[in-house]
Order: structure tokens, then C-alpha cells, then sequence
């Protein structure tokens, strides 16, 4: 089956400074998008970031970055000048075998934001 | 405005009374899926379909049922619900999103306790 991991289960930041959320995925796609969501408290969940697998160039979205490793099969969440708005769980995403629109979900990190 | 609909958000009921919550969305996807959403364990798949009469078991179909009579409706019904049916479920439809990559979009939720 295939798995998406996140490691960390939470982790913490000072406002104003960077952080890094990990992400490995196993899937034996070869052209496949990778996501990252956002969920506050709200529950919504919304889109933070998506990464094109056959592009060389890492993925930016104001201050989220990606880090994506093809080969390691890494896919890195950098969040820059953390915001309290940024506190919450966050989830990377995968493709399954057998086509790109089923998603694996990894298990969830909580961020929390310290002012 | 695009978006995915759920209802209800929030259901409190009793084990083994049959219940349906509804979704719809409103962007012509082909493709829309259940997920629960357990502490610890992320977003686990129960059911999608790639279109109209067309419906497949996820990771944790058990417990539900789902049909696809139009391609903007996908509801979840759950026949002899139990306690460990007591989740929150995301209902999602994807279909192509900026710049072609196809992404989830997700309905804000429905919070279902068993007693």
C-alpha cells in the first residue's frame, strides 16, 4: 500500500521565525502532484501548497516554500516569518498507485505558533 | 463561488438508526470521495467515485454505504450506525484546479457522534 509519512507529530515555532515540516511518500507513479493542507481550527481543509513532481524548480507560495527531494522521495513544508494564523494541523498528500486524483494522507502534524 | 457542501455539519444520533449526509458540489467534478477524520490516524478514505454510477471502495469502507446517481451529489449513508463511527467526515470532489493540477476540494465537514 502506499504511505505518506510525517514523522513529526508536532512541533512548535516562535512567531517570525521559519519552520520546516517533514514528508516522505512512497508511490510508484512517474508524473504526479504533491499537496500540503492546512487545517485550523475551523476544520476547513484548504490547499497550502501543491508541487509538480516532473518539475525541477521547488514550489512557492508567499511565505510556504516547498523542499522536494524526487529521488528521496522527500517532500519538506517551509513556512517562513511564522504567523499565529499559521498555528495548526497540517497534512501532506499523495498520490496512490493507479492514478493522481486518489490522495493518501499522511497521519497530521500540529504547529503551534508561540507569540 | 466553487465549492463542496455538506450537510448536516454537526449530528448526534443513536446506534443503529440510519442516517445520510449529504454532499454536492458545484464544480462538474468527475471525482468525489468520503474520508474520516480520526485523531492520530489522519484522513482515511471510505468510498469514491470517478463518476455518475460509478462508486469503489477506499481503506475503510465498512459501515457505509454511498451512491452516485448525479455527478454533483455523493451522499454517505450509514445503514446500523455504532460508536466507532463517532468521526468527523470530509466529503471532497477533484477536478482541475489552477494551472491544470488536479486537487481535493473539501466540504467543511460533518462532526457525527454515536451513542
Amino acid at each position: 500500500a502506499q504511505t505518506v509519512t510525517q514523522s513529526q507529530p508536532e512541533m512548535s515555532v516562535q512567531e517570525a521565525e521559519t519552520v520546516t515540516l517533514s514528508c516522505t511518500y512512497d508511490t510508484s507513479e512517474s508524473d504526479y502532484y504533491l499537496f500540503w493542507y492546512k487545517q485550523p481550527p475551523s476544520r476547513q481543509m484548504i490547499l497550502v501548497i501543491r508541487q509538480e513532481a516532473y518539475k525541477q524548480q521547488n514550489a512557492t507560495e508567499n511565505r510556504f516554500s516547498v523542499n522536494f527531494q524526487k529521488a528521496a522521495k522527500s517532500f519538506s513544508l517551509k513556512i517562513s516569518d511564522s504567523q499565529l494564523g499559521d498555528a495548526a494541523m497540517y497534512f501532506c498528500a499523495s498520490p496512490i498507485e493507479g492514478g493522481s486524483e486518489k490522495l493518501v494522507f499522511g497521519k497530521g502534524m500540529k504547529l503551534t505558533v508561540n507569540p | 463561488e466553487a465549492q463542496v457542501t455538506q450537510n448536516p455539519r454537526y449530528l448526534i444520533t443513536v446506534t443503529g438508526k440510519k442516517l445520510t449526509v449529504t454532499c454536492s458540489q458545484n464544480m462538474n467534478h468527475e471525482y468525489m470521495s468520503w474520508y474520516r477524520q480520526d485523531p492520530g490516524l489522519g484522513l482515511r478514505q471510505i468510498y469514491y467515485s470517478m463518476n455518475v454510477e460509478v462508486t469503489d471502495k477506499g481503506d475503510v469502507p465498512e459501515g457505509y454505504k454511498v451512491s452516485r446517481k448525479e455527478k454533483r451529489n455523493f451522499p454517505l449513508i450509514l445503514e446500523s450506525p455504532s460508536p466507532n463511527q463517532t468521526s468527523l467526515y470530509f466529503c471532497a470532489s477533484s477536478g482541475p484546479g489552477l494551472a491544470g493540477a488536479y486537487e481535493q476540494y473539501f466540504g467543511p465537514g460533518t462532526r457525527l457522534t454515536v451513542t
